[in-house]
């Protein structure tokens, strides 16, 4: 079966980078995401990765996957306390073929000024 | 582009009554809609699949007769939560699929806003 395991929370000052760190068990995942969730408010996809990939960068956003230990993190340069939020993880579960996404639990960043 | 809405936003209702709550995508078309429901501080836990002119596929646990889904068209989903009791307060979450999105793609999903469900 398919899971997907995050860290619940994680507190730091403003400037400082934060990582999230995601574990998925799927290894036919193609593709992995994250998203972010402001309080009472949908989903927003912040970035994604392919699994033949190692990194991705987009402008503070570092996303780097190790696939033999499907390990899958998200790196916030300069972190700001507008990204205050929630972050979850997904993987595309593809066994089913209609793109549905596994979330993981969803890490709470609380950026301190 | 790529809107989706959810409505109502927030509902409060009876014990015993019927909620619906609509998914509609705004500027593109969507075969395949996802339902979520999400409890506080926890994850999004996938509901069903709804497929735009077939049957949802709902997943394992999930009462189908109790959380009736419909994808009429192309751009509206509904979900409609029957007989509600006060465990089926939450946070209902659905997201879209464009037509035309092939799974080779990245497959990028985009959510509506979410829908409050309080049952007293």
């Amino acid at each position: 079966g398919e899971d997907v395991e995050q860290s619940l929370f994680l507190s730091v000052r403003e400037g400082d980078s934060s990582v999230i760190n995601c574990t998925y068990t799927d290894s036919s995942s193609t593709y992995l995401y994250w998203y972010k969730q402001e309080p009472g408010a949908g989903l927003q996809l912040l970035t994604y990765i392919f699994s033949n990939m190692d990194m991705k960068q987009d402008q503070r956003l570092t996303v780097l996957l190790n696939k033999k230990d499907k390990h899958l993190s998200l790196r916030i340069a300069d972190t700001q306390t507008g990204d205050s939020a929630i972050y979850f993880c997904a993987e595309r579960f593809d066994s089913s073929n209609t793109g549905k996404l596994i979330f993981g639990q969803g890490t709470t960043l609380q950026v301190k000024p | 582009g790529a809107v989706v809405s959810q409505h109502p936003s927030r509902v409060i209702c009876k014990s015993g009554t019927s909620v619906k709550i609509e998914c509609r995508s705004l500027d593109f078309q969507a075969t395949t809609m996802f339902w979520y429901r999400q409890f506080p501080k926890q994850s999004l836990m996938l509901m069903a699949t709804s497929n735009e002119g077939s049957k949802a596929t709902y997943e394992q646990g999930v009462e189908k007769d109790k959380f009736l889904i419909n994808h009429a068209s192309l751009t509206l989903s509904t979900l409609t939560v029957t007989s509600a009791h006060p465990e089926d307060s939450s946070f209902y979450i659905c997201s879209a699929r464009k037509r035309g999105d092939q799974i080779s793609n990245t497959g990028e999903l985009f959510f509506g806003e979410g829908s409050r469900l309080t049952v007293l």
